[in-house]
C-alpha cells in the first residue's frame, strides 16, 4: 500500500529564506508523486509532479523537488520565500490501481514572516 | 481547456437534513472522477471515485453516496446529514487511465457546514 508522511504539520520562514518541506512515500511499486498548494478556501493547484523521469522536478512559482529513492524522500523547496507562498502544501502518492487515486499527506501550513 | 465546477460553494444544513453537491467537468470527456473530503486540521480523505458512467468505488464505510449519472457529472449524496460531514468537500478529474496522466485536477470545493 502507499502511503506518504510529511514532517511538520506548520513550517514558518522569513521571506528570502529558503522553503524546504519535507515529504517521506511507502510504497510498493514505483511511485509517481506530487506536490499541491492550496490557498484558504480554495481547492488544490498541481505545483510539480515526478513520474519517473528526471530527479529534480521543476514546478510553478519557482518550486522544485528532488525524489531520491534511496531515501524515499520527495522533499519540497524553494531558494527564496516570498509572502504569496503563505498556504497549505499537500504531498501525494499514486495508487497503483487502475482508477490511480491518490494518497495525500496531512498537509504543512507554510507561513512567511516579513 | 478543461474546467471543473463545484457547487454551491458554502452549504450549512442541520443535522438529519438532505445533501447534494455536484460537480460537472468541461472540455473532456471519459473523465476518472474523484471526491474527497477535508476536515479541519486534516488532510485530504478519499470518498469515492468512479472510471464510468454508473460506476462508483467507496474508500470510506459512512453515511454519503456518490452517483455519476452522465459522463461528466460526480454527485455526492446524504439521506441524513451527521455533524461528523462537516468539512470541505472537493471533487477533482483526471484523464484516462494511462499512466501518463496522473495529474489530478481539482475544483474550488464546497464547504459543508452541519449544525
Amino acid at each position: 500500500a502507499q502511503s506518504v508522511t510529511q514532517l511538520g504539520s506548520h513550517v514558518s520562514v522569513s521571506e528570502g529564506a529558503l522553503v524546504l518541506l519535507r515529504c517521506n512515500y511507502s510504497s510498493s511499486v514505483p511511485p509517481y508523486l506530487f506536490w499541491y498548494v492550496q490557498y484558504p478556501n480554495q481547492g488544490l493547484q498541481l505545483l510539480l509532479k515526478y513520474t519517473s523521469a528526471a530527479t529534480l522536478v521543476k514546478g510553478i512559482n519557482g518550486f522544485e523537488a528532488e525524489f531520491k529513492k534511496s531515501e524515499t524522500s520527495f522533499h519540497l523547496t524553494k531558494p527564496s520565500a516570498h509572502m504569496s507562498d503563505a498556504a497549505e502544501y499537500f504531498c501525494a502518492v499514486t495508487h497503483s490501481g487502475s482508477a490511480r487515486q491518490l494518497t495525500f499527506g496531512s498537509g504543512t501550513q507554510l507561513t512567511v514572516l516579513p | 481547456s478543461q474546467t471543473i465546477h463545484q457547487w454551491p460553494a458554502t452549504l450549512v444544513q442541520p443535522v438529519g437534513s438532505p445533501l447534494s453537491l455536484e460537480c460537472t467537468v468541461e472540455g473532456t470527456s471519459n473523465p476518472n472522477l474523484y471526491w474527497y473530503r477535508q476536515a479541519a486540521g486534516r488532510g485530504l480523505q478519499l470518498l469515492f471515485y468512479s472510471v464510468g458512467i454508473g460506476q462508483i468505488s467507496s474508500e470510506v464505510p459512512q453515511n454519503l453516496s456518490a452517483s455519476r449519472p452522465q459522463d461528466r457529472q460526480f454527485i455526492l449524496s446524504s439521506k441524513k446529514l451527521l455533524l461528523s460531514d462537516s468539512g470541505f468537500y472537493l471533487c477533482a478529474w483526471r484523464k484516462g487511465t494511462s499512466i501518463n496522466t496522473d495529474t489530478q485536477y481539482f475544483g474550488p470545493g464546497t464547504r459543508l457546514t452541519v449544525l
